[in-house]
């Protein structure tokens, strides 16, 4: 199975940093990543497809990118709206694969 | 529009088995592949099998020895069985469309496993 290694597991941050949580994939995945906000109680919401690829309706402060097996998940400028947990997912091959989660609180 | 929408027990007891229905609309069941994935109360996602648009199936191996996944496309319905539940498998499930350019969850069924 394709091991995702997410990091950091928290992140404290403040209003109007830029944040940046990362994704190593244990095998290639090319692009078949995707990233998931998940706030409490709610459903996960596709924020990033293909690797760097803004879902419908998410803001533009957010953006992934690749760098070899790395992905990442950059925010600009935080939100209070996006405190949240992130979750990486890769879908390359069976069984799809989960990072363990970030955790984005205010510091 | 794309829905999804889980319905199934509460409550089940150690051992028995676990059923969940997935209902879905806006979208066919022969086009795009749905997915379960679960979560523990407080912890991660984890994907627990697929049912393909095609009628296959794939499952993780964590689960693969006591879960079937189905589906009768004349109701729009996916299926989750799952036995032997233990406490450990106390979390909510959902239903999800996880490919394609837009990502469709339903909003999870919480299920308790009690001894």
């Amino acid at each position: 199975d394709i091991q995702m290694t997410q990091s950091p597991s928290s992140l404290p941050a403040s209003l109007g940093d830029r944040v940046t949580i990362t994704c190593r994939a244990s095998q290639d995945i090319g692009n078949y990543l995707r990233w998931f906000q998940q706030k409490p109680g709610k459903s996960p919401r596709l924020m990033i497809y293909g690797a760097t690829n803004l879902a419908a309706g998410v803001p533009s402060r957010f953006s992934g990118s690749r760098s070899g097996s790395d992905y990442s998940l950059t925010i600009n400028s935080l939100e209070s709206e996006d405190m949240a947990i992130y979750y990486c997912l890769q879908h390359n091959e069976y069984p799809y694969t989960f990072g363990a989660g970030t955790k984005l609180e205010l510091k | 529009q794309v829905q999804l929408k889980e319905t199934g027990p509460d409550l089940v007891q150690l051992t028995q088995t676990l059923s969940i229905t997935c209902t879905v609309s806006g979208f066919s069941l022969t086009t795009y592949n749905v997915h379960w994935v679960r979560q523990p109360p407080g912890k991660g996602l984890e994907w627990m099998g697929a049912m393909w648009n095609g009628g296959g199936t794939d499952y993780n191996s964590a689960f693969k020895s006591r879960l079937s996944i189905s589906r009768d496309t004349s109701k729009s319905q996916v299926f989750l069985k799952m036995n032997s539940l233990q406490t450990d498998d106390t979390a909510k499930y959902f239903c999800a469309r996880l490919e394609g350019v837009r990502g469709y969850w339903g909003q999870g069924v919480m299920v308790t496993v009690s001894s």
